[in-house]
């Protein structure tokens, strides 16, 4: 069976220092992967999703970037953290194909920045 | 999409009646929904899907209506149960399976026992 795995659970960072948030995914090759962010009490934001090693799609210009050093591995980084990055972040992985399919969550990263 | 700024709204229920949370999707070339379920502090659940050439899909204790007239999502949960407290997203997709699924923007489902 497939597994999606998240870490840190939790992170406290201060205004400026960088980021690094890992997600990886067992059980399955060539997976799609997806990088969501929610705020406390709203709705899934979708960040960056990958198709393969070295390919990231940005949907929401910010100062985040993403990752994909290797297919089952999904990698968030920020160089500087501002406040306005606080929130609750998923990663999420979809199978190829004709589809379309569901997507799998992670159990998420609560990130704040202080 | 500008939804995810927005606090979501609330439905309360008591337990032991049905429950209907309703979602309305943009996108009228859209062939796949999916409703989720996130209880508090953890990633969003799967529970149900169906495709467009559908109008009816039926789980356990949970039904999916597609009304693809006025683009319309509802999920009907029978004899809620305390356990059934969630925020509830629906999410739309349509081409390949190389494309994000488009998530609208959820409700929270509080059970009052």
């Amino acid at each position: 069976s497939q597994t999606i795995h998240q870490w840190p659970a939790t992170l406290v960072q201060p205004v400026g220092s960088p980021l690094s948030l890992e997600c990886t995914v067992e059980g399955t090759s060539n997976p799609n992967l997806y990088w969501y962010r929610q705020a406390a009490g709203r709705g899934l934001q979708l960040l960056f999703y990958s198709v393969g090693i070295g390919q990231i799609s940005s949907e929401v210009p910010q100062n985040l970037s993403a990752s994909r050093p290797q297919d089952r591995q999904f990698i968030l980084s920020s160089k500087k953290l501002l406040l306005s990055d606080s929130g609750f972040y998923l990663c999420a992985w979809s199978r190829k194909g004709s589809g379309p399919y569901e997507q799998y969550f992670g159990p998420g990263t609560r990130l704040t920045v202080t | 999409g500008e939804s995810v700024g927005l606090h979501l709204p609330t439905l309360s229920v008591q337990e032991g009646d049905n429950s209907i949370i309703n979602c309305a999707y943009s996108n009228s070339a859209s062939d796949y929904f999916i409703w989720y379920k996130q209880e508090s502090g953890k990633g969003p659940q799967f529970i149900i899907d169906i495709r467009s050439n559908m109008d009816k899909r039926q789980g356990q204790r949970v039904t999916v209506l597609l009304n693809k007239t006025v683009k319309h999502l509802s999920l009907q949960i029978a004899a809620t149960q305390p356990g059934d407290s969630a925020v509830y997203f629906c999410a739309e997709n349509f081409g390949s399976g190389n494309t994000p699924l488009v998530f609208g923007k959820g409700t929270r489902l509080s059970v009052i026992a």
